[in-house]
């Protein structure tokens, strides 16, 4: 059971657009959410996040939205530049107990900007 | 500067072979975590621990074990390898402080075959 899911396995964009990659979520329990971006041969690196308690966080050119009761959060990258083309991944965890800490992710999407 | 380091990062085994696979973190972090990433499922976790003798089973256990012996290292046991346990496998840490600040820091991967 995929509690996490990115349903577009790939997007392409050109440089300067908004890219907008996005993420469901079925575990009503997950109260903190993650992007991670990772190039080939890399391990994941850190994007940005958002807390339950937020429907927005912005860093730079990048900005999460979460819909709780969507159940959907989204990265929308703006301008898009050739650098940002990786793979995404959505992540998401439950604060307490034995999940804490503990991340459950997405299958990812890969972004390609285009020069 | 603080750092994850994951070896070997390429590693060719034989199916029934028992292999390690090494994890060491200069974080200083207590929280340590493995995972796996296949096409089509993302990363998923495989063991984690809170701290020192402290283990657990995530999502994709069987078939694997780890020991945590000292704050710095986590290895990943494979008890008898098989090949449905050809992988790419990351090791990643976290302080354990919780939101708004918790996120993973991962190691640059292991490519693992069993043939």
């Amino acid at each position: 059971d995929q509690q996490v899911k990115q349903n577009s396995p790939s997007l392409s964009v050109q440089e300067g657009r908004i890219s907008i990659l996005n993420c469901d979520y079925t575990n009503s329990m997950f109260d903190y959410f993650l992007w991670y971006k990772k190039y080939p041969a890399e391990g994941p690196t850190f994007l940005i996040s958002i807390s339950s308690i937020k429907d927005k966080n912005e860093d730079g050119r990048f900005t999460v939205f979460l819909n709780k009761s969507a159940k959907h959060l989204s990265l929308h990258i703006v301008p898009s530049q050739p650098g940002d083309s990786a793979v995404y991944f959505c992540a998401a965890s439950a604060a307490g107990g034995t999940s804490y800490g503990k991340l459950t992710f997405g299958q990812g999407t890969i972004l390609t900007v285009h020069p | 500067d603080a750092e994850i380091t994951q070896s070997p990062r390429h590693k060719i085994t034989e199916t029934g072979r028992q292999v390690t696979l090494a994890c060491h973190q200069t974080w200083n972090h207590n929280n340590m975590f493995w995972y796996r990433q296949d096409l089509g499922h993302g990363l998923r976790l495989i063991h984690y621990s809170y701290g020192v003798q402290d283990t657990n089973k995530g999502e994709v256990s069987d078939g694997y074990s780890v020991s945590r012996s000292n704050t710095e290292d986590l290895p990943l046991t494979l008890e008898s390898a098989a090949s449905s346990q050809t992988s790419v496998y990351f090791c990643a840490s976290s302080e354990g402080s919780g939101p708004p600040n918790e996120k993973l820091f991962f190691g640059s991967g292991t490519q693992l075959s069993v043939l």
